[in-house]
């Protein structure tokens, strides 16, 4: 079955860019019809949808994100990626990376999560 | 957007109990885009309940999804020890965002 598993620095400061992969196995990418999102959860507290895309290029932001999100997917590579600009402290979290079966469908596996701290 | 909102907070039951979860939405869900998530300390959300009723593979039966429009239910018929944990809705239906509910808290009574 499909696993997911996040990467990238655990640290970043503020105003800086948070850049993270999510690596995908047991699943070819190519040839279905699988969406990939990513959600984040602050410490202590709830979910937060961020994005949602499609092997095409096909994406779907959270408004009140869009302006510094960037997300895509690499079949070739099978990784996810996910870039947030000009983060601040607000921006700490745990950040998932998850599959779905279609647009609308819910997430029906999840990476561990990884959690980035915005400090200097 | 949909805002979500969970209730009650913290259930406190015990083992063998019956749970009920419930998560009003601000407006109708549309064609029951609406999903139940079990979250345990530590650990990514796991999916339980898709399309409102229908359970996730490998979910036991103790676990029911109901409801339709702006009401939804997650039902656990006998709580198990490995049941303790948050639980959170979602709903997947409109134009973006995808929300979430805050979540509510099964804990032992």
């Amino acid at each position: 079955q499909v696993q997911l598993q996040e990467s990238g620095p655990g640290l970043v400061k503020p105003s800086e860019t948070l850049s993270l992969t999510c690596s995908v196995s047991g699943d070819s990418m190519s040839g279905n019809s699988y969406y990939w999102g990513w959600i984040r959860q602050p410490p202590g507290k709830g979910l937060e949808w961020i994005g949602t895309m499609f092997r095409t290029g096909n994406t779907y932001y959270n408004p009140s994100l869009k302006s510094r999100v960037t997300t895509s997917v690499d079949t070739s590579k099978k990784q996810l990626s996910l870039k947030l600009t000009s983060v601040t402290a607000t921006d700490t979290a745990v950040y998932y990376c998850a599959r779905s079966p279609g647009l609308r469908r819910p997430f029906d596996f999840w990476g561990q999560g990884l959690l980035v701290t915005v400090s200097s | 957007e949909i805002v979500l909102t969970q209730s009650p907070g913290t259930l406190s039951l015990s083992p063998g109990e019956r749970a009920t979860l419930s998560c009003r939405a601000s407006q109708s869900v549309s064609s029951n885009y609406f999903a139940w998530y079990q979250q345990k300390p530590g650990q990514a959300p796991r999916l339980l309940i898709d399309g409102a009723s229908g359970r996730a593979t490998g979910i036991p039966d103790r676990f029911s999804g109901s409801g339709s429009g702006t009401d939804f239910t997650l039902t656990i018929s006998r709580l198990e020890p490995e049941d303790f944990a948050m639980y959170y809705c979602q709903q997947y239906g409109s134009s973006p965002p995808w929300t979430f509910g805050q979540g509510t808290k099964v804990e032992i009574k």
